[in-house]
């Protein structure tokens, strides 16, 4: 089945630095979902990109689907506390019949050192 | 509510009982999706309704695990004879469009 490879595991990083994740997957995709994941919630939609080459932005977030539509990264910019928690890339390759479940990443745990 | 629900939050079984786990989906979505997140790994999927049927079931990891939903809203997930290695949150979505998937908070099985 697919695989998607997500990178980094884990960042410790300091407030205010800019952060960069991004996923690779053996097989294409026809959308990347970026989710942040807070401990005890379940995920929450940050990004969607639905076409190779889309850049788009949600604040301080910015996220590309990459052209070969295997690929996609996730950038934050002037990081704050609020920003912690873990980060998952999800793809889906569907049809006009239907749709594939995600296929998540195992995520990249944001850790933010005052 | 506004988002997606699910009960109960917490749910500590003895190996070998059954158990449920419901799912309320976002009012008016069509599509509803069941996932199984285990202690630090990423989401995998379990099962996939479009209105009552589920066209993918590719995910479900055995003959004990099973769905259904009824009047295109709620679902169930059953597990039977449930297993140690069943522990995990089992999180549920929904989407109207099926691009866009909205989580509920999840499950918390515990099986002793």
């Amino acid at each position: 089945g697919q695989q998607l490879n997500q990178s980094p595991q884990s960042m410790f990083i300091q407030e205010g630095e800019d952060v960069s994740m991004n996923c690779t997957s053996s097989s294409i995709f026809n959308t990347w979902l970026w989710y942040k994941q807070d401990p005890g919630e379940g995920p929450v939609l940050l990004i969607a990109l639905y076409k190779a080459g889309e850049l788009t932005s949600n604040g301080r977030l910015t996220a590309q689907f990459g052209i070969t539509r295997k690929d996609s990264f996730l950038n934050i910019s002037a990081s704050i506390p609020s920003d912690v928690g873990i980060y998952f890339c999800a793809g889906q390759l569907f049809t006009g019949g239907g749709a594939d479940g995600l296929t998540f990443g195992k995520g990249t745990h944001l850790i933010i050192q005052p | 509510g506004a988002g997606v629900s699910q009960s109960p939050s917490n749910k500590v079984t003895e190996k070998g009982k059954d158990v449920e786990l419901r799912c309320d989906p976002i009012s008016g979505h069509t599509a509803l999706y069941w996932y199984r997140q285990s202690l630090g790994q990423g989401l995998e999927f379990l099962i996939y309704f479009q209105g009552n049927s589920a066209p993918d079931k590719s995910g479900l990891p055995s003959d004990r695990f099973s769905a259904e939903r009824t009047g295109g809203s709620v679902s169930t997930l059953t597990i039977q004879r449930t297993q140690q290695e069943d522990s995990a949150v089992y999180l549920c979505a929904s989407s109207f469009n099926i691009r866009k998937q909205f989580f509920g908070p999840g499950t918390r099985l515990t099986v002793l």
